[in-house]
């Protein structure tokens, strides 16, 4: 099925610990970005991309990591974990910047302990 | 300061009783104003978009509507499986990103 993919769906890390959350759409969307939703604040834009070799800083970027090599994939890494980055996060697609339908992934949960 | 501010946070329901939720916001240079739909444990779904004041959309029991300041979701004789969080985007004014709202929370009830 056509959409966006991430893994691993949950993940525990304990602080100071790297790690990288995938996120892969097969619909040829040039535009891709990274958001955290925490209780009581929102969504919140970490990184995002409007195509391969161009990525921005969104309003969260710090202690996140991010490079878009091909079209298709758009890795977030953090690189040292903190409690502060326990999160649901959400990867989002869509056809190129300034195109309002976004298609979401069904998020990673992860808990830093 | 780019906005968008959802109200109320939560909404409680009876099965059919019609009810809006409101987004305003104060982004500049707005270049539409987009709802989305997002049930527990998963992610948002998109719902309408919103380009000119005047203008409405309607799906099923959903219509959403703009002025120039804010924007109505209404909710007409809903059911329980209207129940969602219901969010609100607006693009930052780069063009370059969806800023959302915090969401309302709506539980129907039969």
């Amino acid at each position: 099925n056509a959409g966006v993919t991430q893994t691993p769906k949950f993940q525990v890390l304990k602080t100071g610990q790297s790690m990288t959350l995938q996120c892969a759409q097969d619909m040829n969307h040039e535009y891709m970005s990274w958001y955290r939703q925490d209780p009581g604040m929102g969504l919140r834009l970490i990184h995002y991309s409007v195509g391969a070799g161009i990525t921005d800083q969104g309003e969260v970027p710090n202690g996140y990591n991010v490079s878009r090599s091909t079209t298709e994939d758009f890795p977030l890494r953090l690189l040292s974990a903190a409690p502060s980055q326990t999160s649901v996060y959400f990867c989002a697609s869509t056809l190129s910047a300034g195109t309002t339908v976004y298609t979401f992934g069904s998020g990673t949960r992860l808990t830093v302990v | 300061e780019d906005q968008v501010t959802q109200s109320p946070e939560a909404l409680r329901l009876q099965e059919g009783e019609s009810s809006s939720l409101n987004c305003s916001y104060t982004v500049s240079g707005l270049r539409g104003l987009f709802w989305y739909r997002q049930d527990p444990g998963k992610g948002p779904e998109f719902l309408f978009t919103l380009y000119s004041a005047g203008e409405e959309k309607e799906k099923e029991r959903l219509k959403a509507t703009l002025t120039k300041k804010e924007s109505f979701l209404h909710i007409t004789a809903p059911k329980p499986e209207d129940s969602a969080t219901y969010l609100c985007a607006g693009f930052n004014q780069a063009g370059t990103a969806l800023i959302f709202g915090k969401g309302t929370t709506l539980s129907v009830s039969s």
